[in-house]
């Protein structure tokens, strides 16, 4: 069983810029949720897909917005970058029979210059 | 809306030492109650998860937590540590049904050999 997997690992970028990250769900998982996780915090939930549509969304601006493919793999997209945005990023994916229960993948570390 | 607190940030203890970390949450409904954690280095995993029936859960590689609806509570507890219990534990929580994981802040544990 494959698990949640997320590129890339590490990604600098600098104010106002655009970034994408990406995401693929676990074997047999549907859903996938993406969380911000600042130092020092837990993660925040961003948004959730289900079937290639929102289902759901924190408290996040309009400048972060996602995607969610056919094959279930996701993108997560931030516009007009700030400094705050630097953070670990994390996917998590579940499935229709265990809803409930997310897992989670390796994140990916954004930096924002 | 929900929130889950950790009043514990760090803690230090020696191996073979027991382990209890404080997880309070508030939400005035039915609740699912989850620890992950995070070992150096890697990604959030799941410990253990309560959703209904034996307020005593067990987890992977000793751990359990018990669920006092009275209390608000879901601390975690291990008879005793080994250093390689170092670790991010964080505490969770959603509400049945719910696409969104409310977090805390997490508790550092640093087991001394």
């Amino acid at each position: 069983e494959t698990g949640v997997t997320q590129s890339p690992t590490h990604l600098i970028k600098t104010r106002g810029q655009q970034v994408t990250l990406r995401c693929s769900s676990q074997s047999g998982h549907n859903t996938v949720s993406w969380y911000q996780q600042a130092l020092g915090q837990g993660p925040q939930f961003i948004f959730q897909y289900y079937r290639e549509e929102e289902n759901g969304r924190g408290n996040f601006p309009p400048r972060f917005s996602g995607l969610q493919f056919p094959n279930y793999s996701s993108e997560l997209n931030v516009n007009a970058l700030e400094l705050d945005d630097s953070a670990l990023y994390l996917c998590a994916s579940s499935s229709t029979g265990e809803a409930d229960t997310q897992y989670f993948g390796p994140g990916t570390r954004l930096t924002v210059l | 809306a929900q929130s889950v607190s950790q009043h514990n940030h760090h803690v230090i203890l020696s191996e073979a030492a027991s382990l209890e970390l404080g997880c309070n949450y508030s939400y005035g409904g039915t609740v699912n109650l989850f620890w992950y954690v995070q070992y150096p280095g890697q990604h959030l995993q799941l410990l253990l998860k309560y959703f209904s029936g034996d307020p005593l859960v067990k987890g992977i590689k000793g751990f359990e937590a018990e669920f006092i609806k009275s209390k608000f509570s879901f601390n975690l507890r291990k008879p005793s540590v080994q250093w390689s219990d170092t670790a991010e534990y964080f505490c969770a929580v959603n509400a049945p049904g719910a696409n969104n994981l409310f977090f805390g802040t997490g508790t550092r544990l640093t087991v001394i050999p």
